[in-house]
């Protein structure tokens, strides 16, 4: 039992570049969320999806996209990275309304 | 808007001491509230719980006050000890349309320091 899994681990990109984060959890969660960490500012809701075939736009959403693929999957993708979008990532999901977060993603834009 | 406020950045303690942690929040419409703990390089992993309808929720050495009149919350780990040192971070969620869906809120995390 994995729990949540995230790839990859690290990343670096220069502005302008694509790419997607993938999360993947094995615990017949509903609900998923993309989060991204910044020091002094906590974990921040970037987008969610209560259950298959939903995704919703939280509190930072602007310059991601994401894809709720099945109910294991749900990918976000930056299409044309910023350095304002250097940050860890973090995909957790739920059942009810503990979450369950993965290990994250850290991600440096040049 | 900052409606989840942990304002101490950091505390230290001394191992076998007590720790405690605090949250505060605006909105009024929170009904659940949550403490998870974070360790450098890993995700965050779910502490401890409490209910609107309680003041109090108890697990071990983990103790979580709720206070709705004041809309503040504390975090007490009793005795203290080195591997409790990381992050905490307090988060709230609104439950609404009869589901308990489960959006968090969080604030901006409490690096915790326990030294031996």
């Amino acid at each position: 039992n994995a729990g949540v899994t995230q790839t990859p681990k690290f990343q670096v990109l220069k502005t302008g570049q694509s790419m997607t984060l993938q999360c993947a959890q094995d615990m017949n969660h509903n609900s998923m969320y993309w989060y991204r960490q910044d020091p002094g500012m906590g974990l921040r809701l970037i987008y969610y999806s209560a259950s298959e075939g939903t995704t919703d736009k939280g509190e930072v959403p602007n310059g991601y996209n994401v894809s709720r693929l099945n109910k294991r999957e749900f990918s976000l993708r930056l299409e044309s990275a910023a350095p304002s979008q250097t940050s860890v990532y973090f995909c957790a999901s739920s059942w009810g309304t503990e979450q369950f977060f993965g290990p994250g993603t850290r991600l440096t834009v040049l | 808007d900052q409606q989840v406020k942990q304002n101490s950045p950091s505390l230290s303690v001394q191992e076998g001491r007590i720790s405690i942690l605090n949250c505060d929040y605006t909105n009024s419409m929170f009904d659940y509230f949550l403490w998870y703990k974070k360790y450098p390089a890993e995700g965050p992993t779910f502490l401890i719980s409490i209910s609107s309808i309680k003041d109090k929720n108890e697990d071990g050495r983990f103790t979580v006050f709720l206070n709705k009149s004041a809309k503040h919350l504390s975090l007490h780990i009793v005795p203290s000890q080195p591997g409790d040192s990381a992050v905490y971070f307090c988060a709230a969620s609104a439950r609404w349309g009869g589901t308990s869906y489960g959006k968090l809120t969080f604030g901006q995390g409490t690096i915790l320091t326990v030294h031996p």
